[in-house]
Protein backbone atom coordinates (compact mmCIF):
# COMPACT_ATOMS: atom_id res chain seq x y z
CA UNK A 1 0.00 0.00 0.00
CA UNK A 2 1.17 3.85 -0.76
CA UNK A 3 2.38 5.61 2.45
CA UNK A 4 3.33 9.12 2.62
CA UNK A 5 6.30 10.73 5.01
CA UNK A 6 6.51 13.73 6.13
CA UNK A 7 9.19 15.43 8.64
CA UNK A 8 10.29 16.96 10.87
CA UNK A 9 6.19 17.32 12.77
CA UNK A 10 6.98 20.17 14.10
CA UNK A 11 9.89 23.08 13.51
CA UNK A 12 11.18 26.41 15.39
CA UNK A 13 13.09 28.56 13.50
CA UNK A 14 14.63 31.78 13.78
CA UNK A 15 14.00 34.95 11.35
CA UNK A 16 16.31 34.22 8.30
CA UNK A 17 17.42 31.09 9.24
CA UNK A 18 17.17 28.30 6.37
CA UNK A 19 14.16 25.74 6.12
CA UNK A 20 14.31 22.21 4.48
CA UNK A 21 11.20 20.94 5.08
CA UNK A 22 10.75 16.52 3.29
CA UNK A 23 8.45 14.91 1.89
CA UNK A 24 8.33 11.35 0.34
CA UNK A 25 6.10 8.60 -0.94
CA UNK A 26 5.85 4.91 -0.98
CA UNK A 27 4.38 2.58 -2.74
CA UNK A 28 3.48 4.25 -6.37
CA UNK A 29 5.70 5.92 -9.00
CA UNK A 30 5.31 8.81 -10.62
CA UNK A 31 3.08 10.32 -8.52
CA UNK A 32 1.74 14.14 -8.67
CA UNK A 33 2.96 15.91 -5.55
CA UNK A 34 1.78 18.95 -3.81
CA UNK A 35 3.03 21.35 -1.02
CA UNK A 36 0.07 23.34 1.18
CA UNK A 37 0.45 25.61 3.90
CA UNK A 38 -2.43 25.59 6.16
CA UNK A 39 -2.18 29.12 8.25
CA UNK A 40 -4.06 29.92 11.63
CA UNK A 41 -7.84 30.53 10.43
CA UNK A 42 -7.58 30.21 7.21
CA UNK A 43 -7.75 27.91 4.56
CA UNK A 44 -5.32 25.67 2.70
CA UNK A 45 -3.27 27.59 0.27
CA UNK A 46 -1.30 25.60 -2.65
CA UNK A 47 2.14 26.47 -3.08
CA UNK A 48 3.85 24.14 -5.45
CA UNK A 49 2.94 20.59 -7.20
CA UNK A 50 4.82 18.60 -9.67
CA UNK A 51 3.91 16.34 -12.09
CA UNK A 52 6.99 14.99 -12.63
CA UNK A 53 11.20 14.86 -11.37
CA UNK A 54 12.40 18.30 -12.01
CA UNK A 55 8.94 19.70 -12.78
CA UNK A 56 8.17 22.35 -10.20
CA UNK A 57 5.33 24.61 -10.75
CA UNK A 58 4.71 27.30 -8.05
CA UNK A 59 1.27 29.02 -7.41
CA UNK A 60 1.93 31.96 -5.63
CA UNK A 61 5.16 34.27 -5.29
CA UNK A 62 7.01 34.15 -1.93
CA UNK A 63 10.10 33.20 -0.12
CA UNK A 64 9.69 29.26 -0.91
CA UNK A 65 11.17 26.77 -2.92
CA UNK A 66 10.35 23.73 -3.70
CA UNK A 67 12.61 20.44 -5.78
CA UNK A 68 11.81 17.13 -6.85
CA UNK A 69 15.18 15.21 -7.11
CA UNK A 70 13.83 12.24 -7.41
CA UNK A 71 10.72 10.86 -8.53
CA UNK A 72 8.89 9.87 -4.85
CA UNK A 73 10.62 13.03 -3.16
CA UNK A 74 9.34 16.28 -2.60
CA UNK A 75 11.24 18.72 -0.74
CA UNK A 76 10.16 22.78 0.71
CA UNK A 77 12.94 24.88 1.46
CA UNK A 78 13.70 28.85 2.03
CA UNK A 79 16.79 30.76 2.03
CA UNK A 80 15.80 33.22 4.83
CA UNK A 81 12.54 32.20 6.80
CA UNK A 82 10.19 35.20 7.55
CA UNK A 83 7.99 35.69 10.60
CA UNK A 84 5.24 35.37 8.42
CA UNK A 85 6.20 31.85 7.06
CA UNK A 86 4.66 30.50 10.19
CA UNK A 87 1.96 27.77 9.66
CA UNK A 88 1.25 24.27 9.51
CA UNK A 89 2.77 22.28 5.64
CA UNK A 90 1.56 20.08 4.48
CA UNK A 91 2.31 17.08 1.78
CA UNK A 92 0.18 15.85 -0.94
CA UNK A 93 -0.01 13.03 -3.88
CA UNK A 94 -1.65 11.61 -6.17
CA UNK A 95 -2.02 9.37 -9.14
CA UNK A 96 -2.18 10.68 -12.30
CA UNK A 97 -5.87 9.56 -12.98
CA UNK A 98 -7.95 11.94 -13.70
CA UNK A 99 -10.05 12.67 -10.55
CA UNK A 100 -7.79 10.80 -8.30
CA UNK A 101 -8.02 12.05 -4.56
CA UNK A 102 -5.42 13.61 -2.57
CA UNK A 103 -3.22 11.51 -0.04
CA UNK A 104 -1.77 13.86 3.03
CA UNK A 105 1.19 13.44 5.23
CA UNK A 106 1.07 14.43 9.12
CA UNK A 107 2.09 17.62 8.47
CA UNK A 108 4.92 19.82 9.54
CA UNK A 109 4.14 22.62 12.28
CA UNK A 110 6.52 25.81 11.66
CA UNK A 111 7.11 28.53 13.90
CA UNK A 112 9.15 31.00 12.71
CA UNK A 113 10.62 33.36 16.05
CA UNK B 1 -11.12 31.89 -11.63
CA UNK B 2 -12.62 28.15 -9.71
CA UNK B 3 -13.26 28.78 -5.27
CA UNK B 4 -15.09 27.46 -3.28
CA UNK B 5 -17.05 28.93 -0.13
CA UNK B 6 -17.78 26.94 2.92
CA UNK B 7 -19.72 28.36 5.48
CA UNK B 8 -18.10 29.75 8.57
CA UNK B 9 -17.80 27.61 11.63
CA UNK B 10 -17.60 27.07 14.42
CA UNK B 11 -20.52 24.88 14.17
CA UNK B 12 -21.55 23.71 17.30
CA UNK B 13 -23.80 20.78 17.95
CA UNK B 14 -24.91 18.44 20.62
CA UNK B 15 -24.53 14.68 20.44
CA UNK B 16 -27.20 13.04 17.83
CA UNK B 17 -28.17 16.19 16.16
CA UNK B 18 -28.25 16.60 12.38
CA UNK B 19 -25.35 18.22 10.78
CA UNK B 20 -24.95 20.73 7.88
CA UNK B 21 -22.33 22.13 6.44
CA UNK B 22 -22.88 24.45 3.13
CA UNK B 23 -20.58 24.40 0.38
CA UNK B 24 -20.66 25.97 -2.96
CA UNK B 25 -18.31 26.49 -5.83
CA UNK B 26 -17.55 28.43 -8.88
CA UNK B 27 -15.78 26.64 -11.92
CA UNK B 28 -15.84 26.51 -15.10
CA UNK B 29 -16.61 22.93 -16.76
CA UNK B 30 -17.33 19.47 -14.70
CA UNK B 31 -15.00 19.41 -12.04
CA UNK B 32 -15.13 16.61 -9.45
CA UNK B 33 -16.12 17.54 -5.89
CA UNK B 34 -14.56 16.62 -2.34
CA UNK B 35 -14.92 16.20 0.94
CA UNK B 36 -11.93 16.19 3.07
CA UNK B 37 -11.65 15.79 7.11
CA UNK B 38 -8.80 17.11 8.98
CA UNK B 39 -8.75 15.84 13.21
CA UNK B 40 -6.68 17.64 15.25
CA UNK B 41 -3.00 17.60 14.49
CA UNK B 42 -2.99 15.73 11.67
CA UNK B 43 -3.29 16.05 7.54
CA UNK B 44 -6.44 15.47 5.80
CA UNK B 45 -8.26 12.73 5.12
CA UNK B 46 -10.18 12.37 2.36
CA UNK B 47 -13.73 11.49 3.34
CA UNK B 48 -16.07 11.08 0.28
CA UNK B 49 -16.38 12.36 -3.29
CA UNK B 50 -18.38 13.04 -6.61
CA UNK B 51 -17.67 12.59 -9.55
CA UNK B 52 -20.69 14.31 -11.31
CA UNK B 53 -24.15 16.05 -11.53
CA UNK B 54 -26.32 14.12 -8.83
CA UNK B 55 -24.02 11.98 -7.96
CA UNK B 56 -23.97 11.19 -3.82
CA UNK B 57 -20.60 10.36 -2.12
CA UNK B 58 -21.04 8.68 1.24
CA UNK B 59 -19.07 7.84 4.08
CA UNK B 60 -19.03 6.95 7.84
CA UNK B 61 -22.62 8.67 8.12
CA UNK B 62 -21.74 11.08 5.43
CA UNK B 63 -23.55 11.91 2.21
CA UNK B 64 -22.96 14.99 0.18
CA UNK B 65 -25.19 15.20 -3.36
CA UNK B 66 -23.41 17.20 -6.48
CA UNK B 67 -26.15 19.50 -7.21
CA UNK B 68 -24.82 20.94 -11.02
CA UNK B 69 -27.85 23.32 -10.62
CA UNK B 70 -27.01 25.18 -7.31
CA UNK B 71 -23.02 24.91 -7.98
CA UNK B 72 -23.67 23.47 -4.48
CA UNK B 73 -22.20 20.19 -2.59
CA UNK B 74 -23.32 20.35 0.81
CA UNK B 75 -21.91 18.15 3.75
CA UNK B 76 -24.75 16.35 6.02
CA UNK B 77 -25.03 13.79 8.64
CA UNK B 78 -28.02 12.68 10.38
CA UNK B 79 -26.62 12.07 13.78
CA UNK B 80 -23.44 13.59 14.72
CA UNK B 81 -21.08 11.78 17.55
CA UNK B 82 -18.51 13.19 19.67
CA UNK B 83 -15.71 12.20 17.44
CA UNK B 84 -16.73 14.24 14.56
CA UNK B 85 -15.36 16.81 15.58
CA UNK B 86 -12.70 17.86 13.40
CA UNK B 87 -12.09 20.46 10.47
CA UNK B 88 -14.32 19.84 7.23
CA UNK B 89 -13.03 21.15 3.68
CA UNK B 90 -14.76 20.94 0.75
CA UNK B 91 -12.45 21.04 -2.53
CA UNK B 92 -12.98 20.92 -6.26
CA UNK B 93 -10.39 19.07 -9.00
CA UNK B 94 -9.81 20.46 -11.99
CA UNK B 95 -6.44 19.78 -12.97
CA UNK B 96 -5.60 20.65 -9.04
CA UNK B 97 -7.48 20.88 -5.84
CA UNK B 98 -8.74 23.49 -5.01
CA UNK B 99 -9.93 23.96 -1.36
CA UNK B 100 -12.47 26.28 1.08
CA UNK B 101 -11.19 27.88 4.21
CA UNK B 102 -12.56 24.89 6.34
CA UNK B 103 -15.49 24.65 8.69
CA UNK B 104 -14.67 23.42 12.67
CA UNK B 105 -17.35 21.20 13.87
CA UNK B 106 -17.90 20.70 17.68
CA UNK B 107 -19.63 18.07 19.28
CA UNK B 108 -20.49 17.97 22.35
CA UNK B 109 -22.01 15.22 24.43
Amino acid sequence: SQTIHQWPATLVQPVGSPLSLECTVEGTSNPNLYWYRQAAGRGLQLLFYSVGIGQISSEVPQNLSASRPQDRQFILSSKKLLLSDSGFYLCAWRGSAYNSPLHFGNGTRLTVT
Amino acid sequence: GDSVTQMEGPVTLSEEAFLTINCTYTATGYPSLFWYVQYPGEGLQLLLKATKADDKGSNKGFEATYRKETTSFHLEKGSVQVSDSAVYFCALDTDKLIFGTGTRLQVFP
